[in-house]
Formats: structure tokens, C-alpha cells, sequence
């Protein structure tokens, strides 16, 4: 089993929709979370960390599920400018691994 | 604004080739990082370092080195290329356990 893993997409929504990805993560010791975002042919940059009690910025929204051991992002009213490859990194301070999922790929469709 | 920069976007070489990639960053960070990156296998960890003139290796060390040997500078070198290290290089750098900076990526091919 991967240590974090990511469902690849890609997942086509028309604008205007709301979208969720999920990652899971297999070390339940586990205590950094965070999204990064991936445009074509450049370099992932942090999106938000997540917060024990969920966060949210503007239309994005992050959560922690402990018990279940995954980490979600929302997105709401998706934009065109929204398609990108979402990245989920979790750190564990015991192994001091920062792990990349493989990344989730949103097409917002006109 | 915090500044990683990567000597290269693109880069060919031939097969056999010593190839030097080198990083800096400017955010006084102990943490750096080189990874590769290709279609289906996301961010793959090379090699790391905690400190000037320290290294570790990463999941996919071999036929790579790395130099430490200022702060601010990490340099990946490859030896000798082959076509299987064809792909994207980033570098990042980060405080010990935190969020990761990247620099744009330098695309190598090697033929």
C-alpha cells in the first residue's frame, strides 16, 4: 500500500460546480497536512496547510479526518483558472518524512 | 518574496554526459531537496540535505550525487545520463518539517 495516495482523475466539472478530492495517508502518526497546486509544465506551490478542526480560504475548504486517516479539499463555484493538479504532502515528525501523493488532476469545463 | 532558482528551465544532453543541476535559494533554509518528476509516478525524493555539506539519500539515489557546500546551494549531478533520467528536475527547500518552496523545474532530455 502507498503511503499516500490520491485518486489521478481526472475529474471534468463544468464551472460553477463544487468538487472534492480525498487523500489518504497509511501512517496514522502522521501530524502535517497540506495542498498543493500544479499548473502544466510548472512547479507545485503550497495551496493551504490543514488544520486539525478543518480550514477554509475563500472557495476552498480542508479537512482532516483522523479516524479514516485522509485529508480532503472542497472547492466551490469552480472557475476555468481552478484547472490544475492538486498535490496532497504529509509530514511525519517520528520518520521526518514529507510524502507527495501523486497528484489529481481538475478540468473546470466551460 | 522567498526565492528558489534553478540554473536551467531546459537542458538536453547525450547519453554519457556529466550533467550539474544546481539550486539556491534565498530564505536562509537548513532544508534542501531534489526530486524528479514524471507522468504517473508524481515527486519522487533523490537526494536531501539538512545542512551545509550534509546528505542524505532520498527513494531513487542511484545514478545521481548531490553538493552541499554553501547554505544557500544544492547541486545535483548525474554522472554519467542515461535516457532513463529523462524528466522533470525540481529542487525546494524548507525549514526543518514545514511547507516546501520550490523552483521552477528544470526539464532535462537526455538522448
Amino acid at each position: 500500500r502507498k503511503e499516500v495516495e490520491q485518486d489521478p482523475g481526472p475529474f471534468n466539472v463544468p464551472e460553477g460546480a463544487t468538487v472534492a478530492f480525498n487523500c489518504t495517508y497509511s501512517n496514522s502518526a502522521s501530524q502535517s497536512f497540506f495542498w498543493y497546486r500544479q499548473d502544466c509544465r510548472k512547479e507545485p506551490k503550497l495551496l493551504m496547510s490543514v488544520y486539525s478542526s478543518g480550514n477554509e480560504d475563500g472557495r476552498f475548504t480542508a479537512q482532516l479526518n483522523r479516524a479514516s486517516q485522509y485529508i480532503s479539499l472542497l472547492i466551490r463555484d469552480s472557475k476555468l483558472s481552478d484547472s490544475a493538479t492538486y498535490l496532497c504532502a504529509v509530514f511525519t515528525s517520528g520518520t521526518y518524512k514529507y510524502i507527495f501523493g501523486t497528484g489529481t488532476r481538475l478540468k473546470v469545463l466551460a | 518574496d522567498v526565492k528558489v532558482t534553478q540554473s536551467s528551465r531546459y537542458l538536453v544532453k547525450r547519453t554519457g554526459e556529466k550533467v550539474f543541476l544546481e539550486c539556491v535559494q534565498d530564505m536562509d533554509h537548513e532544508n534542501m531537496f531534489w526530486y524528479r518528476q514524471d507522468p504517473g509516478l508524481g515527486l519522487r525524493l533523490i537526494y536531501f540535505s539538512y545542512d551545509v555539506k550534509m546528505k542524505e539519500k532520498g527513494d531513487i539515489p542511484e545514478g545521481y550525487s548531490v553538493s552541499r557546500e554553501k547554505k544557500e546551494r544544492f547541486s545535483l549531478i548525474l554522472e554519467s545520463a542515461s535516457t532513463n533520467q529523462t524528466s522533470m528536475y525540481l529542487c525546494a527547500s524548507s525549514k526543518p518539517g514545514e511547507r516546501r518552496y520550490f523552483g521552477p523545474g528544470t526539464r532535462l532530455t537526455v538522448t
